[in-house]
């Protein structure tokens, strides 16, 4: 059976960080793409970026809104997907969901959420 | 960016009723597209993709239609696990981006 299990989100101070954990069972992490998508409350969804598979070297994709503070990463050891977040602003105040991507075009699994929160 | 826009954003409907929502792109989407559908304190779920032809991976009374940068999610006949947001999504390129949702309420 797929899961995704996600854990780590905090209450954070404003120019702090977190990183959230991705943890996957029943399939292969570094077969597929790993998304990481976000919605802030009452908002909607928001892609904030990608890992791409060991075919294409594990190479990341983001937002504009988060490059240069947020790195995404794996641990094929740990079977998990990690979402490091620099230099937190108010604004990425959210629901952070990981997601699976299926090369026909969609993300077909996500993690049940966690919630960060940026405040002072 | 492709920028998607959703109408409506809400709308309120009745067990039974056939709705529509309506997805537009602002440049063209070639091959990757999809439908969610989110519960309130729920992950995302899968509807269907495609971009052309569609894959639906939830009861028949969904169906998809479109491409190019018009798409359409319709609900034969409204039931009441289906009141939820409705998203579209393009995978086409990145950023990845998804409609800004439509709320489906109860009337």
């Amino acid at each position: 059976d797929v899961q995704l299990m996600q854990s780590g989100g905090d209450l954070v101070q404003p120019g702090g960080s977190l990183r959230l954990s991705c943890a996957v069972s029943g399939f292969t992490l570094n077969d597929h793409h790993m998304d990481w998508v976000r919605q802030a409350p009452g908002k909607g969804l928001e892609w904030v970026g990608r890992s791409r598979h060991r075919v294409t070297s594990y190479s990341t994709e983001y937002a504009a809104s988060v490059k240069g503070r947020f790195t995404i990463s794996r641990d094929e050891s740990e079977n998990s997907l990690y979402l490091q977040m620099n230099s937190l602003k108010i604004e990425d105040t959210a629901v952070y969901f990981c997601a699976r991507y299926i090369d026909s075009g969609f993300n077909d699994k996500w993690g049940q959420g966690t919630l960060v929160t940026v405040s002072s | 960016d492709t920028q998607l826009t959703q109408s409506p954003s809400f709308l309120s409907a009745s067990v039974g009723d056939r709705v529509t929502i309506t997805c537009r792109a602002s440049q063209v989407i070639t091959k990757y597209f999809a439908w969610y559908q989110q519960k309130p304190g729920r992950a995302p779920k899968l509807l269907m993709y495609g971009a052309s032809t569609f894959q639906r991976v939830v009861p028949s009374r969904f169906s998809g239609f479109g491409s190019g940068t018009e798409f359409t999610l319709t609900i034969s006949s409204l039931q009441p696990e289906d009141f939820a947001t409705y998203y579209c999504q393009q995978l086409d390129t990145y950023p990845l981006t998804f409609g800004g949702g439509t709320k489906v309420e109860i009337k």
